[in-house]
């Protein structure tokens, strides 16, 4: 168990919808990155938030957005779903930025039909 | 552009005998380098990491990478491998004049009994 906790772990829901997904960084990490892993584009780091302000972005879609909120949990809002975006999306944390070892959520799978 | 390449997509190895999994790397500045292990239906986990000094690098469950600046390469390495390595292996990186990650597309370790 890393202690990164993610939720729902599963998410079904249909294409156009909006859908939110959560997660809660290991005690005393400021740090939070969200990745995106298909089959077909492999892991992809979508952007990170250090101690509640952007930090970095990746291949990230405008229909996605992320925050970090006060108390360090963070979620990852996806909107006008495609199929496409099927995939499973995890969270990580680490103790600040830069060459810190990520410590990686279960994951959550969400399927768009 | 940042970019890592894993020329395999699969490596079988038996049990016993020495494993290699294979990992090249672009960037721009100082890399720091990483592996993680992702096991089905889980999150990765951290395995090790190269910042600076010396170049060969000891992490988790016996295994080991060498950095190697002119090749530029950081290729994971374990004298004998196990049956339970069996998993998905995956290289990230990160230059030294940003703070995003790019992860390799993943190398599946097949070890035979």
């Amino acid at each position: 168990d890393s202690g990164v906790t993610q939720t729902p772990k599963h998410l079904i829901t249909a294409t156009g919808q909006r859908v939110t997904l959560r997660c809660s960084p290991r005690s005393g990490d400021l740090s939070v990155y969200w990745y995106q892993q298909s089959l077909d584009q492999g892991l992809q780091f979508l952007i990170q938030y250090y101690n509640g302000e952007e930090r970095a972005k990746g291949n990230i879609l405008e229909r996605f957005s992320a925050q970090q909120f006060p108390d360090l949990h963070s979620e990852l809002n996806l909107s006008s779903l495609e199929l496409g975006d099927s995939a499973l999306y995890f969270c990580a944390s680490s103790a600040s930025v830069g060459a810190d070892t990520q410590y990686f959520g279960p994951g959550t799978r969400l399927t768009v039909l | 552009a940042q970019s890592v390449a894993q020329p395999e997509d699969q490596v079988n190895v038996a049990e016993g005998n020495p494993l290699t999994v294979k990992c090249t790397y672009s960037v721009s500045g100082n890399p720091y380098l990483f592996w993680y292990v992702q096991y089905p239906n889980r999150g990765l986990q951290f395995l090790l990491k190269y910042i600076t000094g010396d170049n060969l690098v000891k992490g988790s469950y016996g295994f080991e990478a060498e950095f190697n600046k002119s090749q530029t390469s950081f290729h994971l390495k374990k004298p004998s491998a196990l049956v339970s390595d069996s998993a998905l292996y995956f290289c990230a990186v990160r230059g030294s004049g940003t703070y995003k990650y790019i992860f390799g597309t993943g190398t599946r370790l097949k070890v035979l009994a």
